[in-house]
Protein backbone atom coordinates (compact mmCIF):
# COMPACT_ATOMS: atom_id res chain seq x y z
CA UNK A 1 0.00 0.00 0.00
CA UNK A 2 1.36 2.95 -1.16
CA UNK A 3 2.34 5.54 2.03
CA UNK A 4 3.54 8.98 3.15
CA UNK A 5 7.26 9.20 3.61
CA UNK A 6 9.29 12.07 6.36
CA UNK A 7 12.77 12.73 6.59
CA UNK A 8 14.85 12.51 8.81
CA UNK A 9 12.74 10.80 11.78
CA UNK A 10 14.55 13.33 14.09
CA UNK A 11 16.66 16.47 13.64
CA UNK A 12 17.97 18.30 16.14
CA UNK A 13 18.74 22.16 15.57
CA UNK A 14 20.32 24.83 17.86
CA UNK A 15 17.81 27.91 17.83
CA UNK A 16 17.80 30.23 15.00
CA UNK A 17 18.91 27.95 12.56
CA UNK A 18 17.10 27.37 9.68
CA UNK A 19 15.50 23.76 9.30
CA UNK A 20 13.87 21.80 6.19
CA UNK A 21 11.47 18.75 6.63
CA UNK A 22 11.22 17.06 3.66
CA UNK A 23 8.21 14.74 2.97
CA UNK A 24 7.18 12.29 -0.02
CA UNK A 25 3.28 12.45 -0.68
CA UNK A 26 1.49 9.49 -2.23
CA UNK A 27 1.88 9.53 -5.86
CA UNK A 28 -1.39 10.69 -7.06
CA UNK A 29 -3.03 12.42 -4.27
CA UNK A 30 -3.49 16.51 -4.99
CA UNK A 31 -3.64 17.48 -1.66
CA UNK A 32 -0.71 17.67 1.06
CA UNK A 33 -0.45 19.07 4.74
CA UNK A 34 1.76 19.91 7.58
CA UNK A 35 0.64 19.39 11.18
CA UNK A 36 2.72 19.70 14.02
CA UNK A 37 1.84 18.22 17.32
CA UNK A 38 3.46 19.58 20.47
CA UNK A 39 5.06 16.35 23.14
CA UNK A 40 1.93 15.19 24.71
CA UNK A 41 -0.83 17.63 22.98
CA UNK A 42 -3.24 17.35 20.09
CA UNK A 43 -2.62 17.21 16.65
CA UNK A 44 -3.01 21.14 15.28
CA UNK A 45 -3.50 22.10 11.39
CA UNK A 46 -0.97 24.10 9.73
CA UNK A 47 -1.02 24.36 6.19
CA UNK A 48 -2.97 22.86 2.93
CA UNK A 49 -1.27 23.13 -0.64
CA UNK A 50 -3.02 22.66 -3.64
CA UNK A 51 -2.11 23.34 -7.47
CA UNK A 52 1.38 24.72 -5.96
CA UNK A 53 -0.02 27.22 -3.96
CA UNK A 54 -1.11 27.46 -0.28
CA UNK A 55 -4.61 27.11 0.43
CA UNK A 56 -4.83 27.18 3.96
CA UNK A 57 -3.05 28.49 6.78
CA UNK A 58 -3.51 28.74 10.67
CA UNK A 59 -1.97 31.61 12.94
CA UNK A 60 0.70 28.91 14.15
CA UNK A 61 2.08 29.45 10.23
CA UNK A 62 3.29 32.84 10.37
CA UNK A 63 6.42 34.23 8.45
CA UNK A 64 9.02 31.97 9.65
CA UNK A 65 7.56 29.46 7.76
CA UNK A 66 7.10 28.28 4.16
CA UNK A 67 6.01 24.97 1.75
CA UNK A 68 7.21 24.45 -1.21
CA UNK A 69 6.82 21.30 -3.84
CA UNK A 70 10.09 21.58 -5.82
CA UNK A 71 9.23 18.80 -8.12
CA UNK A 72 6.60 16.27 -8.81
CA UNK A 73 7.07 13.97 -5.90
CA UNK A 74 8.89 16.10 -2.90
CA UNK A 75 6.84 18.82 -0.50
CA UNK A 76 9.05 20.52 2.11
CA UNK A 77 8.21 22.70 4.95
CA UNK A 78 11.15 25.13 6.01
CA UNK A 79 11.06 27.16 9.18
CA UNK A 80 13.35 29.81 8.82
CA UNK A 81 14.72 30.83 12.29
CA UNK A 82 13.95 28.20 14.83
CA UNK A 83 12.90 28.73 18.09
CA UNK A 84 12.81 26.47 21.21
CA UNK A 85 8.43 26.30 21.07
CA UNK A 86 9.38 24.73 17.54
CA UNK A 87 10.23 21.62 19.27
CA UNK A 88 7.13 19.10 18.26
CA UNK A 89 6.41 16.38 16.01
CA UNK A 90 5.76 17.85 12.70
CA UNK A 91 2.86 15.57 10.20
CA UNK A 92 3.00 15.55 6.87
CA UNK A 93 -0.37 14.26 5.25
CA UNK A 94 -1.61 14.01 1.76
CA UNK A 95 -5.21 13.12 0.22
CA UNK A 96 -6.72 12.43 -3.09
CA UNK A 97 -8.71 14.50 -5.42
CA UNK A 98 -12.77 14.63 -5.34
CA UNK A 99 -15.32 13.59 -2.41
CA UNK A 100 -14.70 17.31 -0.60
CA UNK A 101 -13.82 16.70 2.89
CA UNK A 102 -14.64 13.05 2.79
CA UNK A 103 -11.21 11.78 1.62
CA UNK A 104 -9.00 11.06 4.13
CA UNK A 105 -5.71 12.26 5.08
CA UNK A 106 -2.93 9.84 5.13
CA UNK A 107 0.06 10.56 7.29
CA UNK A 108 3.56 10.08 7.37
CA UNK A 109 5.13 8.88 10.19
CA UNK A 110 6.63 12.39 11.04
CA UNK A 111 9.63 13.70 11.90
CA UNK A 112 10.33 14.62 15.81
CA UNK A 113 12.16 18.12 15.50
CA UNK A 114 14.13 19.33 18.67
CA UNK A 115 15.22 22.99 18.82
CA UNK A 116 18.25 23.16 21.54
CA UNK B 1 -14.90 27.59 14.60
CA UNK B 2 -14.56 23.85 14.34
CA UNK B 3 -14.18 22.35 17.85
CA UNK B 4 -13.98 18.88 18.90
CA UNK B 5 -14.09 17.46 22.25
CA UNK B 6 -12.48 14.21 23.89
CA UNK B 7 -13.60 14.05 27.37
CA UNK B 8 -11.81 11.26 28.51
CA UNK B 9 -7.80 11.53 28.96
CA UNK B 10 -7.27 8.08 29.99
CA UNK B 11 -9.01 4.37 29.87
CA UNK B 12 -7.91 1.34 30.80
CA UNK B 13 -9.32 -1.93 30.28
CA UNK B 14 -9.10 -5.57 30.65
CA UNK B 15 -8.21 -7.50 27.10
CA UNK B 16 -11.09 -9.02 25.65
CA UNK B 17 -13.70 -5.45 27.34
CA UNK B 18 -15.71 -3.75 25.05
CA UNK B 19 -14.48 -0.23 25.27
CA UNK B 20 -16.47 3.03 23.81
CA UNK B 21 -14.43 6.35 23.26
CA UNK B 22 -16.29 9.73 23.20
CA UNK B 23 -16.23 12.77 21.07
CA UNK B 24 -17.75 15.72 20.47
CA UNK B 25 -18.14 17.94 18.09
CA UNK B 26 -18.99 21.64 17.30
CA UNK B 27 -19.81 22.83 13.11
CA UNK B 28 -21.89 25.53 11.72
CA UNK B 29 -21.22 23.33 8.44
CA UNK B 30 -24.54 21.49 7.40
CA UNK B 31 -21.92 19.12 5.45
CA UNK B 32 -19.12 17.90 7.45
CA UNK B 33 -17.35 15.02 8.11
CA UNK B 34 -15.82 12.99 11.14
CA UNK B 35 -12.95 10.66 11.39
CA UNK B 36 -10.97 8.78 14.00
CA UNK B 37 -7.62 8.07 14.15
CA UNK B 38 -5.26 5.97 16.17
CA UNK B 39 -1.87 6.53 17.19
CA UNK B 40 0.30 3.64 18.90
CA UNK B 41 3.46 4.32 20.67
CA UNK B 42 5.66 4.53 17.95
CA UNK B 43 3.98 7.89 16.71
CA UNK B 44 2.49 7.35 13.60
CA UNK B 45 -1.33 8.42 12.64
CA UNK B 46 -3.02 5.76 11.12
CA UNK B 47 -6.56 6.70 9.79
CA UNK B 48 -9.22 4.54 11.36
CA UNK B 49 -13.05 5.21 10.08
CA UNK B 50 -15.13 8.11 8.74
CA UNK B 51 -18.51 9.10 8.64
CA UNK B 52 -20.54 12.05 6.76
CA UNK B 53 -22.96 14.34 8.19
CA UNK B 54 -25.49 13.26 5.77
CA UNK B 55 -25.81 9.09 6.99
CA UNK B 56 -26.44 8.35 10.72
CA UNK B 57 -26.64 4.53 10.03
CA UNK B 58 -24.27 3.25 12.69
CA UNK B 59 -21.60 0.70 11.17
CA UNK B 60 -19.69 -2.08 12.22
CA UNK B 61 -16.26 -2.95 10.39
CA UNK B 62 -14.68 -6.03 12.38
CA UNK B 63 -14.12 -5.27 16.16
CA UNK B 64 -14.42 -1.40 15.56
CA UNK B 65 -18.17 0.44 15.56
CA UNK B 66 -19.28 3.69 15.48
CA UNK B 67 -21.84 5.34 16.74
CA UNK B 68 -22.62 8.90 15.21
CA UNK B 69 -25.68 11.10 16.55
CA UNK B 70 -26.02 14.63 15.44
CA UNK B 71 -28.87 15.31 17.51
CA UNK B 72 -26.04 15.11 19.80
CA UNK B 73 -23.37 16.50 18.22
CA UNK B 74 -21.71 12.81 18.84
CA UNK B 75 -19.35 10.43 17.01
CA UNK B 76 -18.60 7.57 19.75
CA UNK B 77 -16.52 4.88 18.60
CA UNK B 78 -16.12 1.40 20.22
CA UNK B 79 -13.75 -1.64 20.09
CA UNK B 80 -15.35 -4.94 20.60
CA UNK B 81 -13.29 -7.58 22.87
CA UNK B 82 -10.20 -5.28 23.25
CA UNK B 83 -6.88 -6.07 22.64
CA UNK B 84 -3.20 -4.91 24.07
CA UNK B 85 -2.24 -4.43 20.42
CA UNK B 86 -5.32 -1.68 20.58
CA UNK B 87 -3.34 0.31 23.20
CA UNK B 88 -2.76 3.84 21.75
CA UNK B 89 -3.95 7.76 21.55
CA UNK B 90 -7.43 7.79 19.73
CA UNK B 91 -7.94 10.67 18.34
CA UNK B 92 -10.91 11.81 16.90
CA UNK B 93 -10.89 14.74 14.24
CA UNK B 94 -13.22 17.29 11.92
CA UNK B 95 -12.98 18.00 8.31
CA UNK B 96 -13.62 21.47 7.38
CA UNK B 97 -13.10 21.94 3.31
CA UNK B 98 -11.28 24.70 2.35
CA UNK B 99 -11.97 26.70 -0.61
CA UNK B 100 -8.68 27.18 -2.09
CA UNK B 101 -8.28 23.03 -2.08
CA UNK B 102 -8.54 20.09 0.43
CA UNK B 103 -9.87 19.39 3.94
CA UNK B 104 -8.25 21.01 7.26
CA UNK B 105 -9.41 18.68 10.13
CA UNK B 106 -9.69 19.78 13.54
CA UNK B 107 -8.23 16.83 16.06
CA UNK B 108 -9.41 16.99 19.74
CA UNK B 109 -6.73 16.24 22.79
CA UNK B 110 -6.71 12.58 22.27
CA UNK B 111 -7.88 9.59 24.44
CA UNK B 112 -5.45 7.57 25.28
CA UNK B 113 -6.57 3.93 26.21
CA UNK B 114 -4.42 0.89 27.76
CA UNK B 115 -5.11 -2.42 27.18
CA UNK B 116 -3.84 -4.82 29.79
CA UNK B 117 -3.88 -8.72 30.36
Amino acid sequence: EPEVTQTPSHQVTQMGQEVILRCVPISNHLYFYWYRQILGQKVEFLVSFYNNEISEKSEIFDDQFSVERPDGSNFTLKIRSTKLEDSAMYFCASSPGGGGGWQPQHFGDGTRLSIL
Amino acid sequence: AQKVTQAQTEISVVEKEDVTLDCVYETRDTTYYLFWYKQPPSGELVFLIRRNSFDEQNEISGRYSWNFQKSTSSFNFTITASQVVDSAVYFCALSEWVTGGGNKLTFGTGTQLKVEL
